[in-house]
């Protein structure tokens, strides 16, 4: 089984709403993903988390905080989020040499 | 630092045509490569990669890519084209083997097949 499972599928928020992304799995892996995705555009990288360790920011506004609760859980808290971070959020989770992808949550920030 | 071109933002073959995607890569490293597909307001799904080994690589609905290290190239294709193969495709390279690695992405190619 190679399913990433995000959940909400969708979601709509004004700028001084907090929400939280989820993001689940069962392969074992020890690492796992978020990316930001704008229409057209490939998937940017956000964070990494490596044994439950966030091992890689890349430079994201404080307003998307990550938490990996444990190896198989990982959500992104959303806080005063602005317009232009509306777009397609995906997970994936990685062992070696693989990444696999959930089915992404779409973010409409109003 | 790693980077990934793939030329032709957008490809149209007919039903049935051969479809050949172009990516090339540049790595300092050994590189694993990968090709992904993604439908519309869908996430990513892997169609193949390559990491050591044979270079002509089979994956997921009939397509296939072909790693030559000499032209730092990766290109895919599928014989026949069938109209569900229409979505973007990315290729992607690793900057190592170990999990937690970063892949890095090409811009996409968007891939419409006329009946």
């Amino acid at each position: 089984d190679t399913e990433v499972t995000q959940t909400p599928k969708h979601l709509v928020m004004g700028m001084t709403n907090k929400k939280s992304l989820k993001c689940e799995q069962h392969m074992g892996h020890r690492a796992m993903y978020w990316y930001k995705q704008k229409a057209k555009k490939p998937p940017e990288l956000m964070f990494v988390y490596s044994y439950e360790k966030l091992s890689i920011n890349e430079s994201v506004p404080s307003r998307f905080s990550p938490e990996c609760p444990n190896s198989s859980l990982l959500n992104l808290h959303l806080h005063a989020l602005q317009p232009e971070d509306s777009a397609l959020y995906l997970c994936a989770s990685g062992g070696k040499n693989i990444q696999y992808f959930g089915a992404g949550t779409r973010l409409s920030v109003l | 630092a790693q980077s990934v071109t793939q030329l032709g933002s957008h490809v149209s073959v007919s039903e049935g045509a051969l479809v050949l995607l172009r990516c090339n890569y540049s790595s300092s490293v050994p590189p694993y490569l990968f090709w992904y597909v993604q439908y519309p307001n869908q996430g990513l799904q892997l169609l193949l990669k390559y990491t050591t080994g044979a270079t002509l690589v089979k994956g997921i609905n009939g397509f296939e890519a072909e790693f030559k290290k000499s032209e730092t190239s990766f290109h895919l294709t599928k014989p026949s084209a069938h109209m569900s193969d229409a979505a973007e495709y990315f290729c992607a390279v690793s900057e190592g083997e170990t999990s937690g690695s970063r892949l890095t992405f090409g811009e996409g190619t968007q891939l419409t097949v006329n009946p």
